[in-house]
């Protein structure tokens, strides 16, 4: 089946130690999204590529950058992961940029920072 | 503020009772979205309302999007322990080349075997 990939599943990281998370789709959609989402909050869009363009929300901080180096995979590298990063993120698709098009999630990867 | 308020925030109901969430804006949408998101997974989509007033079913649940296109509601028949996550409204917006899900905070449905 086509879908949304994460991995991994979970992870630890140690404060400030960078951390990277990894999502690849089967769906050859053209755009990937990655989501924050905390614990009993709705998720946060974080930053989009569309192909190659990449597209940084205002509020995102610095320390989250993102790498998408084929259609089909897309990195969110955080830098120096503070306590405050703990989160569920979420990698999504979609096959192009219009409100018709939906949006399909990964499974999500769950950050702990220690 | 928040642009879609969903309410209640939490629910937890017997098996077999029905029950409905609501997510409300001031703000009119041309389209409108319902995720059900089970705990330590992603949120699926459920259904995409786009005319006012509109009624879709997908099995035992009931959307309805408001006539004024500013609100929805979710209608769940006869709850299974099956229906327990968390269900979000969204909409999306496009322009300047961005488009971008915002998400109400949620309801958390917990149904009670």
């Amino acid at each position: 089946d086509a879908m949304v990939i994460q991995n991994p599943r979970y992870q630890v990281t140690q404060f400030g130690k960078p951390v990277t998370l990894s999502c690849s789709q089967t769906l050859n959609h053209n755009v990937m999204y990655w989501y924050q989402q905390k614990s009993s909050q709705a998720p946060k869009l974080l930053f989009h590529y569309y192909d190659k363009d990449f597209n940084n929300e205002a509020d995102t901080p610095d320390n989250f950058q993102s790498r998408r180096p084929n259609t089909s995979f897309c990195f969110l590298d955080i830098r120096s992961p503070g306590l405050g990063d703990a989160a569920m993120y979420l990698c999504a698709t979609s096959r192009d940029l219009h409100s018709q098009y939906e949006q399909y999630f990964g499974p999500g990867t769950r950050l702990t920072v220690t | 503020t928040q642009l879609l308020e969903q309410s209640p925030q939490f629910l937890s109901i017997q098996e077999g009772e029905n029950l409905t969430v609501y997510c409300n804006s001031s703000s009119v949408f041309s389209s409108l979205q319902w995720y059900r998101q089970e705990p330590g997974e992603g949120p699926v989509l459920l259904v995409t309302v786009v005319t006012g007033g509109e009624v879709k079913k997908l099995k035992r649940l009931t959307f309805q999007f408001g006539d004024a296109r500013k609100d929805s509601s979710l209608h769940i028949t006869a709850a299974q322990p099956g229906d327990t996550g968390l269900y979000l409204c969204a909409v999306a917006y496009s322009g300047a080349g961005s488009y971008q899900l915002t998400f109400g905070k949620g309801t958390k449905l917990s149904v009670i075997p």
